[in-house]
């Protein structure tokens, strides 16, 4: 199936600082991918939808000067946290749909970044 | 937002026994899909069902559709104690769109 990795799988950084999140797409080009956020116990919320070659789109509440995304090329997207608070600390996961024939198939998951700001 | 209701928010049962997941939805969808996650790891990919199916097998799971009420049942047959984790469903309105999920049934299943 098709294999999509997240780096760095855990991280700590102070308050204030920034965080860059990788998204990549191993075997199979994905001209979008989505960024979602789960808190503990709770189910995944989309933060937003992340276009190659153009601007990312961000769900209602989502601060697009903070959630920084950059979707450089078709196996990869990067999310930054930029000046990371302690709320900011969750679970960040990544998935990319290949496409068959203009047709997208199953959403593939990365295996989820936990940032945890002190 | 999420549009999808679980039930049971916790379901707990012994090896063996039968584990049925509801999940409801709000609006129009074309594919339904069940995930499962292990605690703090990612989402795997478990079934897909598009609007036009009624019912769908892969292996030890059972997926039923009911469009008219905008509903979908997971059933895992003989669990196992690795099927421990939490199930979501989550809807696409269109092919390739954005996944909405549902609150998500945490199964655990006792040896």
């Amino acid at each position: 199936g098709a294999v999509v990795s997240q780096h760095p799988s855990r991280v700590i950084c102070k308050s204030g600082t920034s965080v860059k999140i990788e998204c990549r797409s191993l075997d199979f080009q994905a001209t979008t991918m989505f960024w979602y956020r789960q808190f503990p116990k709770q189910s995944l919320m989309l933060m937003a939808t992340s276009n190659e070659g153009s601007k990312a789109t961000y769900e209602q509440g989502v601060e697009k000067d903070k959630f920084l995304i950059n979707h450089a090329s078709l196996t990869l997207s990067t999310l930054t946290v930029t000046s990371a608070h302690p709320e900011d600390s969750s679970f960040y996961i990544c998935s990319a749909s290949p496409f068959k024939d203009r047709v997208a198939y199953e959403q593939y998951f990365g295996p989820g970044t936990r940032l945890t700001v002190t | 937002s999420q549009q999808g209701e679980e039930d049971p928010q916790a379901l707990s049962i012994q090896e063996g026994e039968n584990a049925t997941m509801n999940c409801s939805y709000k609006t129009s969808i074309n594919n339904l899909q069940w995930y499962r996650q292990n605690s703090g790891r990612g989402l795997v990919h478990l079934i897909l069902i598009r609007s036009n199916e009624r019912e769908k097998h892969s292996g030890r799971l059972r997926v039923t559709l009911d469009t008219s009420k905008k509903s979908s049942s997971l059933l895992i047959t003989a669990s196992r104690a690795a099927d421990t984790a939490s199930y979501f469903c989550a809807t696409q309105e269109t092919s390739g769109s954005r996944l909405t999920f549902g609150e998500g049934t945490q199964l655990t299943v006792n040896p």
